[in-house]
Parts: structure tokens; sequence; C-alpha cells
């Protein structure tokens, strides 16, 4: 079974930078798996941040970035902001088996 | 601006059937161009992808929820629906309609459905 990691939680200081990662069982996450990430805030539906790796919505602010770091997904927030304080979930896509695969998600403190 | 709306009973028994819909707003299910899925949240846990299907009628599923699920998508009323038989408590969850156009951009509020006898 395919299992996707993300680190559980981690803390940040307001105005500062911090890097989530995403982590696929099968081996080094590539362009090909179209990492998605997802923002929920409590008792919020979750909102789309980021697709296709980098890619951004309209509504994304520009502080998230996505990328690719060491054969894993990454999301970068800069000059990160009090409300960005939520859990995070990346999703991976798994094209021989046509299937999507949530990580477990990161609980971002804001501290 | 694009809105999904779930619909359906809150509180479904086991084993019966849970059934759901969701209406689409400002857009069209029929649109070639999108994929529309479901995606799941137990409460207090993380989320869990369903599936997804197309206008077509090309259906993708969780290998884990394979054997229950049924999605299918109806434009009468430009809705699509998911179903999962037979439901068990661990199927209690936040239901979550979704569409995909290279992300999976817009979703739902969310309907809470409790699996219980």
């Amino acid at each position: 079974q395919t299992v996707v990691t993300q680190e559980p939680s981690l803390t940040v200081s307001p105005g500062g930078t911090v890097t989530l990662t995403c982590t696929s069982s099968t081996g080094a996450v590539t362009s090909g798996y179209y990492p998605n990430w997802v923002q929920q805030k409590p008792g919020q539906a979750p909102m789309s941040l980021i697709y296709s790796t980098s890619y951004k919505h309209s509504w994304t602010p520009a502080r998230f970035s996505g990328s690719l770091l060491g054969g894993k997904a990454a999301l970068t927030l800069s000059g990160v902001q009090p409300e960005d304080e939520a859990d995070y979930y990346c999703l991976l896509y798994y094209g021989g088996a046509q299937v999507w695969v949530f990580g477990g998600g990161t609980k971002l403190t804001v501290l | 601006q694009l809105q999904l709306q779930e619909s359906g009973p809150g509180l479904v028994k086991p084993p019966e059937t849970l059934s759901l819909t969701c209406t689409v707003s400002g857009g069209s299910v029929s649109d070639t161009d999108y994929y529309w899925g479901w995606i799941r949240q137990p409460p207090g846990k993380g989320l869990e992808w369903i599936g997804h299907l197309h206008y077509s009628g090309r259906t993708y599923y969780n290998p884990s929820l394979e054997s229950r699920v049924i999605m299918s998508v109806g434009t009468s009323n430009n809705q699509f629906s998911l179903r999962l038989s037979p439901v068990t408590a661990t199927d209690t969850a936040v239901y979550y309609c979704v569409r995909y156009s290279g992300g999976w951009d817009y979703w739902g509020q969310g309907s809470l459905v409790t699996v219980s006898s």
C-alpha cells in the first residue's frame, strides 16, 4: 500500500519562512505525481493552494510556493502570517494505478 | 463562480447505503474539461480520496473502497452522486465533493454523514 508522508507538526514565527515536505513510499516524488497542496483551517472545508507541483490558483497568496526538493514535494511559506495557522495536506497522483493519495497532513502552528 | 453543494441523509444505519449528491452551480458537469470527485474526512482525522469520474462515464476509485463505491453523473440537474454500500461506523465522515481541473480546485462545504444504528 502506497504511503504519503508529511511532517506531523511544525512551528514557525510570524514573518518567518517554513517548508513543508511530502514524500512517497514508492520513491522520489517527481512532477509526474502532480503534487497538490491543500490548506484546511479549523471548522472549514479544505482549500486548494497549489497544483501540479508549483501552479497557484487565483486565490493563492503570493507567499505560498510549491516545488520539488531532494525527491520530495515541498510547500514553502515565506513571510508567514498568523492566519496561515492550519492543517496542510499534500496529495499525489499515482498514474499507474490511476489513484490519488493524501498525506497525513502537517499541523502548522504560528507562534 | 463555481459552487458545489453536497446533500443527503446525515444518518445512515449499518449495513445500509450511503447516498450523496453534489449539485454544481456556475458550471456544468457535462463540461469534458473537468473531472468530479469525492473526498472524505473522518472526525479529527485526515483527508481520504474516495474517487472521481468524468462526464464520459469513466470512473476511478480508491482501491480500498472500490468494492463498495459507485459514482455517477446526471446532467438533468447538473449533479453527480456517490453511493457507498454496505456502510460501517468507520464510514462516518464529512464528505466533500470536488472538481478537478489540473488540480482539485473547487470544494463543497462538506456533508457530515454518521453511520450508527
